[in-house]
Order: C-alpha cells, then structure tokens, then sequence
C-alpha cells in the first residue's frame, strides 16, 4: 500500500533561520509530488509540485524552493525563515484522477 | 475570481441529522474532477469522496454523497445520520485536467466549512 512520510512533526524556528522539511513516498514509483501550506484557519496554498526527479515548478513566488533528488523524495526549503512561513505544511502524492494522499505534516512556527 | 467558493464558515448541526456543505466552483476546463476531504483536529487530510465532470451519478461513499449540478457548478457534500466523530474542517477542492497539463498541477482548494455535530 501507498504511505508518505514527513518530518519533523512540529518545528519551532527563528526568523531568519534556515528550513528543511522532508517528504517521502513508499509504495509507488514516479509519482507527482506536491507541497501545500495551510495558514492558521485557511484552506490550502499549493506552494509546488513535481513530476519526476530535479522538475519543479513554483506556484507562488515566496522565499521557500523545492528539490526532488529522488524518484521518492521532495524537500521544501529555506535559506532564511519570514513570520508569514508559519503554518501547516502537507506533502501529497496525486496518482491516477482520483488517488490523492496526503501525508500527517509539519506544523511550522516562525517566532 | 475564486476556483473554490464555500459559503459556509460553520455550521452546528445535531448528531443523527443530515449535512449539506456548500461548494461551488468556476472552470472554463471541461475536463476537472471535484474533491471532498475531512480535517479532523489532528490536521490530517482525510479523502471523502470523488466526483468526476463526465460522470453521469453523484458519487456516494457510505455516509457522504456529493450532489453535483453541473449546470450550477455546483458540489455539495451529504452527511447522512452526523456523528460526533463528524466534527472537523471539510475542504472542497478541484483538479482542473485538461487546461492545466493533465491535472499535474495538484488541486485547488476552498477555505473550508467547520462543521461542530452537537449532541
């Protein structure tokens, strides 16, 4: 069966640090991959997604990038942490029309 | 202009009644499929239910059934007999297929309806 995986949990950064969150699939091969933000009480930001390993395409301009190293794998990135990237962030995996899964995220906060 | 609008911020129901989340949504793609998901406190994103543009029934899973008037852009989610596990945020969503490169560009999602089953 098809499971994803992120971590950490939870983080709790300064402003101005760096920022790694990792994602990774088991269970498939070639999937797209996607990066969601959810800021407190909102629906959900598609920040980018991924059709196979090293392409990636940005949906929003921000501060954040994306890197796919692996066929598995998709890490969201920053060099130097805002306020405004706290929240909720959602790694999924979209195959087939209807196959959307999401994995348990990141709770982010920016202090 | 919103892809996803969802009308309804909160709603307090009483367990055992019938739901209907609001969903309306705006495509000129006549190839899209439309999404309900659950988040529980947890955060986790939870798949309800599917509908796709072409398909001639309203999907039902269980409890849910989505109410699709394609004429109205419209795709509403059915909770029949709420129970307190009910409780939580509900997103609807849209995956725009033919316009957007196959849909390779993930789902478009509302702002979500909390929805509190009261006892």
């Amino acid at each position: 069966s098809q499971t994803i995986h992120q971590w950490p949990a939870t983080l709790v950064q300064p402003v101005g640090s760096p920022l790694s969150l990792e994602c990774t699939v088991e269970g498939t091969s070639n999937p797209n991959l996607y990066w969601y933000r959810q800021a407190a009480g909102r629906g959900l930001q598609l920040l980018f997604y991924s059709v196979g390993i090293g392409q990636i395409s940005s949906e929003v301009p921000q501060n954040l990038s994306a890197s796919r190293p692996q066929d598995r794998q998709f890490i969201l990135s920053s060099k130097k942490l805002l306020l405004s990237d706290s929240g909720f962030y959602l790694c999924a995996w979209i195959a087939g029309t209807y196959e959307q899964y999401f994995g348990p995220g990141t709770r982010l906060t920016v202090t | 202009a919103q892809k996803i609008t969802q009308t309804q911020p909160g709603m307090f129901v009483q367990e055992k009644e019938a739901v209907t989340l609001d969903c309306t949504y705006d495509t000129s793609d006549p190839s899209y499929g439309l999404f309900w998901y659950k988040q529980p406190s947890s955060g986790e994103m939870i798949f309800l239910i599917y509908q796709g543009s072409y398909d001639q029934q309203n999907a039902t899973e269980g409890r849910y059934s989505l109410n699709f008037q394609k004429a109205r852009k419209s795709a509403n989610l059915v909770i029949s007999a709420s129970q307190l596990g009910d409780s939580a945020m509900y997103f609807c969503a849209m995956r725009e297929l033919m316009y957007s490169g196959g849909g390779a560009d993930g789902l478009t999602f509302g702002k979500g309806t909390h929805l509190i089953i009261q006892p």
